[in-house]
This record gives structure tokens, sequence and C-alpha cells, in this order.
């Protein structure tokens, strides 16, 4: 596709349950970031992820969180028992190098626990 | 250090009015400077950006003005249209690293 790609874009959980999002970056690039963006709030970094090289955890909140990307492409976000505060937006993008370049974003994963 | 900090949070401007966003840096070592736009719903979207070698760029009604001395930077939005309602962020990278302002909510009035 000519963007990046999230899906599902709504998903509505029971608190306690695991959560699957999943991201298709813009092909051929290398790099790709997950942000967590609360109602009417900034950016959050998550992860990032660049080629082979072993991915920036730093931002992942706590032991529930955690992300893999398959063959370099496309990754998976997943919330292990989930909470009412893990409610929010996760958006994933994409960029060709990650380095002072532009990045992409796809329309985001809308998750709401309840 | 790795702190953007953007101002102010909200802001009304009329119609053809001038819309100003600020941000303010400290690490040094930034070396890319981009604003991105954010409509309800969708992930935000490059607007534009800037390197620290230039003091100024343009496109169409928005420019961003870059004080390298001051570790300022902000972005104008020249004849404000009420098609750029939205949020703004601006940030500032280095290395892969994309540290962010916490955004603006701007609104123009018709």
């Amino acid at each position: 596709g000519a963007g990046v790609s999230q899906s599902p874009s709504n998903k509505v959980t029971e608190k306690g349950k695991d959560v699957e999002l999943r991201c298709d970056p813009i092909s051929g690039h290398t790099a790709l970031y997950w942000y967590r963006q609360s109602l009417g709030q900034g950016l959050e970094f998550l992860i990032y992820f660049q080629g082979n090289s072993a991915p920036d955890k730093s931002g992942l909140p706590s032991d529930r969180f955690s992300a893999e990307r398959t063959g370099g492409s496309v990754s998976t976000l997943t919330i292990q028992r989930t909470q009412q505060e893990d409610s929010a937006v996760y958006l994933c993008a994409s960029s060709s190098r990650g380095q002072g370049n532009t990045i992409y974003f796809g329309e985001g994963s809308w998750l709401t626990v309840v | 250090q790795q702190q953007v900090k953007q101002s102010p949070q909200s802001l009304i401007v009329q119609k053809g009015g001038i819309s100003i966003i600020n941000c303010a840096y400290e690490n040094t070592a930034f070396d890319y400077f981009p604003w991105y736009q954010q409509f309800p719903g969708k992930g935000p979207a490059l607007l534009i950006a800037i390197r620290p070698d230039v003091s100024e760029k343009k496109e169409g009604r928005f420019t961003i003005s870059f004080n390298k001395s001051a570790k300022q930077f902000s972005l104008h939005i020249m004849d404000s249209q009420p098609g750029d309602s939205a949020t703004y962020f601006c940030a500032a990278s280095y290395n892969y690293q994309l540290i962010w302002g916490a955004g603006t909510k701007l609104i123009i009035k018709p």
C-alpha cells in the first residue's frame, strides 16, 4: 500500500485481556516506531525498530507491553492483561532511515479497555 | 535536556490572521526540526521541516523561523483558514530519536 497501514482501527476489550495491534509500514522503510497518544495529549514514544538492529524499547511503560517486527516489515504491538489506563490511540510510523528523515504515520488503532 | 517545550497549548485565531506557535529545545545535538499537523481521528502528517543551517523556510502559507543561538523555532501560518484548525506538534531530532512538543490545538474562527 501507499501508506502505513494499521489494524484494527478500533478495538474494545475487557480489562485483563490481551490485545495485538498490527502495523504494516511503507514498503522499503527500514525504520518503524510505535507511539501512544491519549485523548487530547501528545505523542508518547514506545519502541523503535531499525533494520536488523536491536530495538530501542526504552519507551515501553511496563512489561505488559511488547513488540516484534518480523522479516523487517510488519510489526505487532502486544499488550497483555490490559488495564483501563491502556486506553489510547496507538500510532505506528515508518521512515526510510530513521535519521533526520520524514516519518510517516498510520491512522492509529484506537484501544478502549472496559 | 531532551525536552522540547511547545507553546501555547491552545490558540484561537480569526480567519485571515497569523497563527504563531513556538518551540524551544536544549540539546544542541538536534539537527532536524519538523512540524506535524494532526486532524481529529488521523495520524500526524509532516507539514514542514528545517535543518539548523538555515534561519527560515517557507512553504506556501507556512513558515518555520529558526533561531539557533536562542535554541528556538516557530511555525507561522499566514492568512489562517478554518481548514488549518488542527493540532500542531513540533519535534526535534537527533539520530533516530524524535523528541516531541506537547502539541498546540489551533482553532481558526471564520
